[in-house]
Order: C-alpha cells, then structure tokens, then sequence
C-alpha cells in the first residue's frame, strides 16, 4: 500500500521569499505523484504531476517539483511567493495498478506574511 | 474544462436524519470518490466508483452508503445522520486509468446538530 507524509503541518514565509513544501512518499515502484491547493472553502485543484521522464515538473502558478526516487521525495517549490499562495497544499501518490485512486497526505497550511 | 458540482455548499441537518449528498461531473469519467475533509486528517476516501452501479469501500466507509445510478452522478447518503458525521465532504472524479488526476467540486460543509 502507498502512503504519503508531509511533515510539516504549517509553514510561514514572507512575500517574495523563496518556498518548499516537503512531500515523503511510500511506494514500491515508481509511483505517479500530485501536487494540489485548496483555497479556503474551496475543493482541489490540481497544480502539478509526475508520471514518467524529467524529474523536474513545472505546474501552474509558477509552482515546480522535483521527483528524488534515491529520497522518495517530491518537494514543491516556488521561487518567490505571492499573498495569494496562502492556502492548504496536498500531496498524493498514486499507483500504477490502482485504478485511479490516490493517496493523499495530511496538507501543509501555507502563511504568507506582508 | 472539467466541472464537478456538489448540490449544497453548506447543510445543516438534524441526527437521526437520512442525508443525501449529491455530486455531478460533466466530462464523461469513470471513476468518482467521495471524501471527508477534517482538520488534522487531510482527505480520508469513504467510498469510490469505478463505473455505473459499481463501488468499493474507502478507508472510513461506516455510517455512509452510496449510489451510482448513472455516469455523471454519485450520491453518498448518510442513513441515520450523527454529530461525528460533521465534516467537509469533497467529491472527485477522475479517468479510470492509473495516473490521472483527479478533478475535484466544491465541497459540501455539513454540520449535524
């Protein structure tokens, strides 16, 4: 079975400094691995994936992830943050053989101090 | 553009109530998820649809049922509403394939009085 730790719960940057959000995964083979933000009140929006290839993935709003499969890790990063990335991020893993279905962490709250 | 949509932001229901949730997706997927959203627990995956009249069990699937009479829509009920059924709950829908994302509504935030 898969499983997904993002160990940190909360994360405080200011506007215009850099981010990483940490994302840990298990899984026995290369798995597809998923980056989404929720904005208060809001459902999931996708922002970006890794299924096979480059191991750097450019997503939407200027959000990047590199697969590290050495660390089990796909990190998200933005060079410079905007107010409006204050949100809740969720990583997700899924299988290969699971039909569709993905596992998600807990989520990292993100502050964004002016 | 994918849309899936939830019939109620916000529900306010009584315990011992019977609850229907009702989730419509328009671009044709296979598979539809619902889940509970609470603080401190990320997405926990109650039930899952692969196809018409077809679902498996999630991992919190006690005290809901649900129901898929027709492609685009997928119903979860909660037969005899609680207060721990308080939850935001998100439906999601996706290809069947392995690997694709899913594409997610709004959410419904129900709170059982």
């Amino acid at each position: 079975a898969q499983s997904v730790t993002q160990p940190d719960i909360h994360i405080t940057v200011s506007e215009g400094a850099s981010l990483e959000l940490r994302c840990n995964y298990s899984y026995g083979a290369t798995p597809y691995l998923f980056w989404y933000v929720q904005s208060p009140g809001q459902g999931l929006q996708l922002l970006l994936k890794y299924f096979s290839g480059d191991t750097l993935v450019q997503g939407i709003k200027g959000f990047e992830a590199e697969f590290k499969r050495s660390q089990s890790s796909f990190n998200l990063r933005k060079p410079s943050v905007h107010w409006s990335d204050a949100a809740e991020y969720f990583c997700a893993v899924g299988a290969r053989t699971n039909a569709g279905k993905s596992t998600f962490g807990d989520g990292t709250t993100l502050t964004v101090k002016p | 553009d994918v849309k899936v949509t939830q019939s109620s932001r916000y529900l306010v229901k009584r315990t011992g109530e019977k609850v229907f949730l009702e989730c419509v997706q328009d671009m044709d997927h296979e598979n539809m998820f619902w889940y509970r959203q609470d603080p401190g627990l990320g997405l926990r995956l109650i039930y899952f649809s692969y196809d018409v009249k077809m679902k498996e069990k999630g991992d919190i699937p006690e005290g809901y049922s649900v129901s898929r009479e027709k492609k685009e829509r997928f119903s979860l009920i909660l037969e005899s509403a609680s207060t721990n059924q308080t939850s935001m709950y998100l439906c999601a829908s996706s290809l069947r394939q392995g690997g694709y994302e899913q594409y997610f509504g709004p959410g419904t935030r129900l709170t059982v009085t």
